[in-house]
Formats: C-alpha cells, sequence, structure tokens
C-alpha cells in the first residue's frame, strides 16, 4: 500500500510556544488530507479535512485559530498547534486520501501516517 | 447517540482462540466497511474492506456485513499474540469522510 510519513513522530514543548508537525504522502499525490486527535484507550476524533491550494474545513469544536492547517503541494500538509497548552498533548494523526485507490472502496482509499505524539510541559 | 457503535473491550483471549470484533451502526447510506488495526502508538493500518453486504475471506480474518441489521463483524480465527493491537472499525457512504468506532483493544496471550 501506498505510504504516508509523518514528523516529527514525539515532540515536547513548552506551554505557548507553537508546534509544527508536518504529513507526508510518499508515493502518490493527495488532494485532500485529514487530520485526526487520539486521546488514549479513545478513537480517532477527525479534527479537519485539509485540500491543496484551499482553506481547511474544520470539524465543530475545533478551533481553527489554534490548528493552523496548510497544504501546500498535492503530498504535504501541515498542522500547527498555536500557543501550545497541556491539554493540547495528544496523539496526532494524519491521513492523506489516494484518489486512484481501491476499485472495491469507490475508488479511493485513505492511508494513515505513524503519528505524531506531542506533550506540552 | 453515536452514529458507530463499538464495543471498546479490552478483549483478552488465549492465543489460537476465534475472535469476534463487532460493531453497529445507524446511518443506513453507509456503503464502505473496513476494518483498521492499529498497534500502539502506531497509524491505523487498513486491515479488511467490503462493501455492501456479505463476506470477505483473507486469511485468518473474516469480515462480515449485514446491513439489514446494520451490523458489522471481524473474525480472527487462529489467534496469536502478535494479533493483539485495537481494532478500529470505520465506513462511510457517497460521503468521503470516514466515521470509527471507538476501537476495541484485544491481547492474545501466549
Amino acid at each position: 500500500g501506498a505510504v504516508v510519513s509523518q514528523h516529527p513522530s514525539w515532540v515536547i514543548c513548552k506551554s505557548g510556544t507553537s508546534v509544527k508537525i508536518e504529513c507526508r504522502s510518499l508515493d502518490f499525490q493527495a488532494t485532500t488530507m485529514f487530520w485526526y486527535r487520539q486521546f488514549p484507550k479513545q478513537s480517532l476524533m477527525l479534527m479537519a479535512t485539509s485540500n491543496e491550494g484551499s482553506k481547511a474545513t474544520y470539524e465543530q469544536g475545533v478551533e481553527k485559530d489554534k490548528f493552523l492547517i496548510n497544504h501546500a503541494s498535492l503530498t504535504l500538509s501541515t498542522l500547527t498547534v498555536t500557543s501550545a497548552h497541556p491539554e493540547d498533548s495528544s496523539f496526532y494523526i494524519c491521513s492523506a486520501r489516494d484518489e486512484g485507490g481501491l476499485a472495491a472502496l469507490g475508488g479511493y482509499e485513505q492511508y494513515f501516517g505513524p503519528g505524531t505524539r506531542l506533550t506540552v510541559t | 447517540q453515536k452514529e458507530v457503535e463499538q464495543d471498546p473491550g479490552p478483549l483478552s483471549v488465549p492465543e489460537g482462540a476465534i475472535v469476534s470484533l463487532n460493531c453497529t451502526y445507524s446511518n443506513s447510506a453507509f456503503q464502505y466497511f473496513m476494518w483498521y488495526r492499529q498497534y500502539s502508538r502506531k497509524g491505523p493500518e487498513l486491515l479488511m474492506y467490503t462493501y455492501s453486504s456479505g463476506n470477505k475471506e483473507d486469511g485468518r480474518f473474516t469480515a462480515q456485513v449485514d446491513k439489514s441489521s446494520k451490523y458489522i463483524s471481524l473474525f480472527i480465527r487462529d489467534s496469536q499474540p502478535s494479533d493483539s493491537a485495537t481494532y478500529l472499525c470505520a465506513m462511510r457512504g457517497s460521503a468521503r469522510q470516514l466515521t470509527f468506532g471507538s476501537g476495541t483493544q484485544l491481547t492474545v496471550l501466549p
């Protein structure tokens, strides 16, 4: 299957600082990428849908000014957590949609990155 | 009520057991059904997928979908310690957004 990478895999930052997380589709182009947040022993919560060349669409309750998303190319989306606080500590996972994916899934498939563990002290 | 309900477990079984994981859903528009496996501190990986109702088998894994009951299952035969992970059901309709279950944490004891 296709590969999605994330960087960094783990980051610790101080409260009040900003952190940028990169998500890359390595062997396919992704017009659409997704950012999820996952708390321990809980499922993935969709934060926003990132579309190349346009503004991201945020889910209800997600602060767009706090979680800045940039999808500047077909292989790269970034999530910047601004003015991070301890409650922002979580596992952030990106996903990229491969439009040339499995026909049995309607022609596209979502591939997930390995996740980034953010700890805000 | 959540659109997708999944028993969070945790579920602990001995090696070699048959494991049954289940999800129910309320949205009749869902057409594509998937099971993802997520190891600790890793991203989810697609394990099985089915379209509409029916069964699909891949090695030790069988996915079943019963759209009339809005119920999907994943069976793991001859479970191995390496199967220990969290299993997430996911589904979508013509809208391209996945809806996930809460995940079931499985431990297979050697």
